[in-house]
């Protein structure tokens, strides 16, 4: 039953490969996010999609490329892979887009480019 | 643009203690603010939020924050802390705007020993 759920949980590649991180929620949500956390334990949002809509797109190379086949998945594909791409990556939902819906996180996809 | 500032990389304090992990902010009007917390290895889990009203906000596991609008400060607080409190602490506020982003702190590392 878990709210939101990644896969894979560990991702080790190697540089110039492309790899795609996939993402679910069952809470009804019609928001989802992707964000990065870097070494430094730092968050950033990356992208932000509403109802399949995409509402944020923040400064991302465009190696990285959401994609969001209905409201209750939202996967994000990256091409190209550098090495400073490792960072582990979550994946949220919310209701709504209102400002005081809080986030539920999955528990992050650790990605190592080697 | 909006900012949020945890002064403190790491807070330390023993059980039974009262706890604060600071936080200030600032934003273009009136904040929403919020709380996370994240354990080794998983994602970040919603402790409380502040919207209106009450300064005093109380959350999970016997957390609460307190809004000071003057000192544009939301410092969480817990009158007793646990060995199990351990964990990284976020700050995070958003404006009121629609489709405006949570922009979070770079995270209070809590340790509380016995």
């Amino acid at each position: 039953d878990t709210a939101v759920s990644q896969t894979p949980k560990y991702l080790v590649t190697q540089m110039g490969n492309d790899k795609s991180i996939k993402c679910e929620q069952n809470l009804g949500h019609d928001t989802m996010y992707w964000y990065k956390q870097d070494s430094k334990k730092f968050l950033k949002i990356m992208f932000s999609y509403n109802n399949k809509e995409l509402i944020i797109n923040e400064t991302v190379p465009n190696r990285f490329s959401p994609k969001s086949p209905d409201k209750a998945h939202l996967n994000l594909h990256i091409n190209s892979l550098e090495l400073g791409d490792s960072a582990v990556y979550f994946c949220a939902s919310s209701q709504g887009t209102g400002a005081n819906s809080p986030l539920h996180f999955g528990n992050g996809t650790r990605l190592t480019v080697t | 643009a909006q900012s949020v500032a945890q002064p403190e990389d790491q807070v330390n304090v023993a059980e039974g203690n009262p706890l604060t992990v600071k936080c200030t902010y600032s934003v273009s009007g009136n904040p929403y603010l919020f709380w996370y917390v994240q354990y080794p290895n998983r994602g970040l889990q919603f402790l409380l939020k502040y919207i209106t009203g009450d300064n005093l906000v109380k959350g999970s596991y016997g957390f609460e924050a307190e809004f000071n609008k003057s000192q544009t400060s939301f410092h969480l607080k817990k009158p007793s802390a646990l060995v199990s409190d351990s964990a990284l602490y976020f700050c995070a506020v958003r404006d009121h705007s629609g489709y405006s982003t949570l922009t979070f702190g770079k995270g209070t590392m809590l340790l509380v020993s016995p």
